[in-house]
C-alpha cells in the first residue's frame, strides 16, 4: 500500500500549456506539502496546507495554484507552463503541521516543458 | 531564519566500512527537529532518522545513527557497516512548529565494492 501517491509519475509538455499533478495519501495525517527539486538537486518548498487550509505560501509564481479537496488530496495546478517549471516535484504529507514530525514523501512528478 | 549547511557535495566509501556525513544548521528557534533522507538514483525520498532538539539521547534507526551535538549545532549521521546499495544522495533536513522542511544542499555518497 502506498502512503504517498502522486500522478503522473512524468509529464512532458509544452510551454503555455496549463497541467495538473494529483496526490493523495492514506496515512491520515493532517498536513501536506508541495515541494520543487530543481536540476541542482535542491529542495525548496512551495505550500502546506494543514486540514484543507493553506497555512504556508513560499514565494512561488501565482500560476502555480494548489487545491486540496479533502485532507488526504493535494493536487497542483500549474497555469501558461514556462521552461523554469521544469523540474521534480514532490508531494509530501505529515501529522499534525503544530508539532514537530517527519514528513514522508511521494515518488515524485518530473515535470519537463519544452 | 533557518538554515542547513552540507558541506562535502560528494563522499566515497568502501564496502563494510563506516561513513559520516556532515550537518550544521542555524535557527533560533528551541524547539526544532534534525532528519536525514535518502534518495537513490530512482528519485524517491526515504525518511531515516530524526532527532529533536530537547532529546537526550542521539538518535538510532538500525546502521543509521544521528551524532547531535548542540552547543556546535552539528547534526551528522553516521551509516556504519555501509553497504552498496547506500549509493545515494543524502539530505540533512529541519523544521520546528508550523514551518516545512528546510534542506541543505546534499551530499553524494557512493559505497565501492
Amino acid at each position: 500500500d502506498t502512503a504517498v501517491s502522486q500522478t503522473p509519475k512524468y509529464l512532458v509538455t509544452q510551454m503555455g500549456n496549463d497541467k495538473s499533478i494529483k496526490c493523495e495519501q492514506n496515512l491520515g495525517h493532517d498536513t501536506m506539502y508541495w515541494y520543487k527539486q530543481d536540476s541542482k538537486k535542491f529542495l525548496k518548498i512551495m505550500f502546506s496546507y494543514n486540514n484543507k487550509e493553506l497555512i504556508i505560501n513560499e514565494t512561488v509564481p501565482n500560476r502555480f495554484s494548489p487545491k486540496s479537496p479533502d485532507k488526504a488530496h493535494l493536487n497542483l495546478h500549474i497555469n501558461s507552463l514556462e521552461l523554469g517549471d521544469s523540474a521534480v516535484y514532490f508531494c509530501a504529507s505529515s501529522q499534525d503541521g503544530g508539532r514537530i514530525y517527519e514528513q514522508y514523501f511521494g515518488p515524485g512528478t518530473r515535470l519537463t516543458v519544452t | 531564519a533557518q538554515k542547513i549547511t552540507q558541506t562535502q557535495p560528494g563522499m566515497f566509501v568502501q564496502e563494510k566500512e563506516a561513513v559520516t556525513l556532515d550537518c550544521t544548521y542555524d535557527t533560533s528557534d528551541p524547539s526544532y527537529g534534525l532528519f536525514w533522507y535518502k534518495q537513490p538514483s530512482s528519485g524517491e525520498m526515504i525518511f531515516l532518522i530524526y532527532q529533536g532538539s530537547y532529546d537526550q539521547q542521539n538518535a538510532t534507526e538500525g546502521r543509521y545513527s544521528l551524532n547531535f551535538q548542540k552547543a556546535r549545532k552539528s547534526a551528522n549521521l553516521v551509516i556504519s557497516a555501509s553497504q552498496l546499495g547506500d549509493s545515494a544522495m543524502y539530505f540533512c533536513a529541519m523544521n520546528s512548529g508550523y514551518s516545512t522542511l528546510t534542506f541543505g544542499k546534499g551530499t553524494m555518497l557512493l559505497v565501492s565494492p
